[in-house]
């Protein structure tokens, strides 16, 4: 399977712990999106990256959060001394230019207790 | 006011029924992409539209550019169709995605 791979599927934090999210795009695409989904919301832009770059982190929370793409490796989107208020679902899609060809990946499912 | 919303929230149709969900948005968009996503699952993208209509199997995609408004209809219904049905929309300036909140389908046999 060459989809977008993420990993974990499921992860639980206690408050004040990192969280690290890995997303593999799918082979041949440089480009890819951070969205986050809270419980009984819909889904919110965070960052977009291409390698070793970020393109737009408009989205993303001002503090504990950070995300890159290193020339080698998944994309990591990391979250430092989470709080009850991050839990949710993480996903990730990435595509080879753009404008097209998206792939979502199935997610990651953050608990912080 | 969310830049998409969609139409209806929740839908329930028995199976063989013709479904329409219902997208509009209030910015410029360079694409507009319709994804399904299953209970506690991932998400899969259906079609992405600039103009024009799309098709794929039982699954038509159209949309209105100057209307800012999308729909997307289901032939023939049936009950693995049931997920959460969410439009998002591309802005023509800058690189966000907006999505809407998504419509909830069950298709009952």
């Amino acid at each position: 399977n060459a989809g977008v791979m993420q990993n974990p599927r499921h992860l639980v934090r206690r408050r004040g712990q990192e969280a690290r999210l890995r997303c593999s795009p799918m082979k041949g695409h440089s480009h890819v999106y951070w969205y986050r989904q809270l419980p009984e919301e819909g889904l919110k832009f965070m960052v977009y990256l291409q390698k070793e770059n970020i393109i737009d982190e408009s989205g993303m929370p001002k503090e504990r959060f950070s995300a890159e793409f290193p020339k080698e490796g998944p994309s990591i989107l990391r979250i430092q001394q989470v709080v009850r208020g991050d839990s949710a679902a993480y996903f990730c899609a990435s595509s080879p230019t753009t404008f097209g060809g998206y792939t979502f990946g199935s997610g990651t499912r953050l608990t912080v207790v | 006011k969310n830049e998409v919303e969609q139409s209806p929230q929740n839908l329930t149709a028995q199976e063989g029924e013709f479904i329409t969900i219902n997208c509009s948005y209030s910015v410029g968009i360079s694409a507009l992409h319709w994804l399904q996503q299953h209970p506690g699952g991932g998400i899969v993208s259906l079609f992405m539209l600039s103009s024009g209509k799309k098709k794929h199997g039982r699954l038509i995609a159209t949309i209105n550019i100057q209307e800012k408004h999308s729909s997307l209809h289901i032939t023939a219904s049936h009950p693995r169709d049931s997920a959460v049905y969410i439009c998002a929309v591309r802005r023509d300036t800058g690189n966000q995605f907006y999505f809407g909140t998504g419509t909830s389908l069950t298709v009952i046999p």
